[in-house]
């Protein structure tokens, strides 16, 4: 199936640093999405990517989808303690075979850790 | 307050008891969907439903159901747990499909054993 790469597994950063995180795949996504995991709590929305080099910003964060449509990144700039926690992209595509558009694919997550 | 709620939080159980995680939503969501959360493996998605009485397969069903009989519920059923289904699971909603913001429970721990 469809694989998103996302790396390196951990990152340590200094607070008040920038970080970049990167999502790439061998697949063309009509859709990019980021979320952010909590410690003991669900994935939350960051920021959804709806078209090939779009760029959007939520406050500190910034993303953009991929020209190529086969990859995103994810911008923190200016990191606080809270930054802390797991960083996944998802990529949706239709599905080949049926057409339905239900197909949503993780990476496997790149966990944040900010040093104060 | 908008939410999906899933129960239990936590589970203990040993191979073969046949257990039910439910969910449910409050936001008339159409599409719903459970993942399953392991170590190094990411969010992987175990079955979703574009809405009442459509559900699918993801990309790791083996060994789950899962039923929409009404629009706030999706209940995941584990007829016989073994071993390899002890992880993180959770649940998820959106308005229309994945590609838009779903919104996710607070997960369920579950231990087979």
């Amino acid at each position: 199936g469809q694989q998103l790469n996302q790396s390196p597994q951990s990152m340590f950063i200094q607070e008040g640093e920038d970080v970049s995180m990167n999502c790439t795949s061998s697949s063309i996504f009509n859709t990019w999405l980021w979320y952010k995991q909590d410690p003991g709590e669900g994935p939350v929305l960051l920021i959804a990517l709806y078209k090939a080099g779009e760029l959007t910003s939520n406050g500190r964060l910034t993303a953009q989808f991929g020209i190529t449509r086969k990859d995103s990144f994810l911008n923190i700039s200016a990191s606080i303690p809270s930054d802390v926690g797991i960083y996944f992209c998802a990529g949706h595509a239709t599905r080949p075979s049926t057409g339905a558009n239900s197909k949503l694919t993780f990476g496997k997550g790149i966990t944040l850790s900010v040093r104060p | 307050e908008a939410q999906v709620t899933q129960n239990p939080r936590y589970l203990i159980t040993v191979t073969g008891k046949k257990l039910t995680v439910t969910c449910s939503q409050n936001m008339n969501h159409e599409y719903m969907s459970w993942y399953r959360q392991d170590p190094g493996l990411g969010l992987r998605q175990i079955y979703y439903s574009m809405n009442v009485e459509v559900t699918d397969k993801g990309d790791v069903p083996e060994g789950y159901k899962v039923s929409r009989k009404e629009k706030r519920n999706f209940p995941l059923i584990l007829e016989s747990p073994s071993p390899n289904q002890t992880s993180l699971y959770f649940c998820a909603s959106s308005h229309r499909g994945p590609n838009q913001p779903q919104h996710f429970g607070d997960g369920t721990r579950l231990s087979i054993l």
